[in-house]
């Protein structure tokens, strides 16, 4: 089985610094997707950015971008010039690329991030 | 362009009542997915289902819950003789089929709704 480790419960940054949040996973598959997702206080879950593993290439959002070591099993988040509307719980979840019942979602426990003014 | 819809927003129910929770995924997505956060935790997977089928239910409790996807209308996850302990964030997500045209968004990706939050008193 899947599991995915956010060792960060919290973190706090400055308006306008840049941030990174933590994510390991531990899988035995080669082919999988990894995202983060972010819950604002009004809880709804708002997907942020995805990786395909297969995919060498570092995903991008705008202010959003991943570390992606595939070795490592780890997935980081980095947030550049942190703004007051990032405060949020974000979860990293991981999934399978094998469909037919695999499609679910593996969340780690979450880091709340706080953004200073 | 609506997206994944739920109802209620907010259930109170009393010990040994049912609760109802529906989802309505977004347009063209015929996959949905019932996620559970309990208080100050991460979110658990519960079901999958497609229209008419469940696909995995690994994460479902054995007892009191159950959860359906019919060809008409909206997925229902049911909680018969709910508990405290069912007290929690109910989410569900939606994703297209790869091999379906018209689906919003990214075939691997899951969109979620806003959440039912169920109170047991």
């Amino acid at each position: 089985a899947q599991t995915v480790t956010q060792s960060q419960p919290e973190m706090s940054v400055q308006e306008a610094e840049t941030v990174t949040l933590s994510c390991t996973y531990d899988t035995s598959e080669s082919d999988y997707y990894l995202f983060w997702y972010k819950q604002p206080p009004s809880r709804q879950m708002i997907l942020v950015i995805r990786q395909e593993a297969y995919k060498q290439q570092n995903a991008t959002e705008n202010r959003f971008s991943v570390n992606f070591q595939k070795a490592a099993k780890s997935f980081s988040l980095k947030i550049s010039d942190s703004q007051l509307g990032d405060a949020a719980m974000y979860f990293c979840a991981y999934r399978s690329a094998i469909y037919f019942g695999n499609e679910k979602l593996t969340f780690g426990t979450g880091t709340r991030l706080t953004i200073i003014p | 362009n609506a997206g994944v819809m739920q109802n209620p927003r907010h259930l109170v129910r009393r010990r040994g009542q049912e609760a109802r929770l529906r989802c309505s995924p977004m347009k063209g997505h015929s996959h949905v997915y019932w996620y559970r956060q309990l208080p100050e935790e991460g979110l658990k997977f519960m079901v999958y289902l497609q229209k008419e089928n469940i696909i995995d239910e690994s994460g479902m409790p054995k007892e009191r819950f159950s959860a359906e996807f019919p060809k008409e209308g909206p997925s229902i996850l049911r909680i018969q003789q709910v508990v405290r302990g069912d007290s929690a964030a109910y989410f569900c997500a939606s994703s297209p089929w790869p091999m379906v045209a018209g689906g919003q968004g990214d075939t691997d990706t899951q969109y979620f709704g806003p959440g039912t939050r169920l109170t047991v008193l």
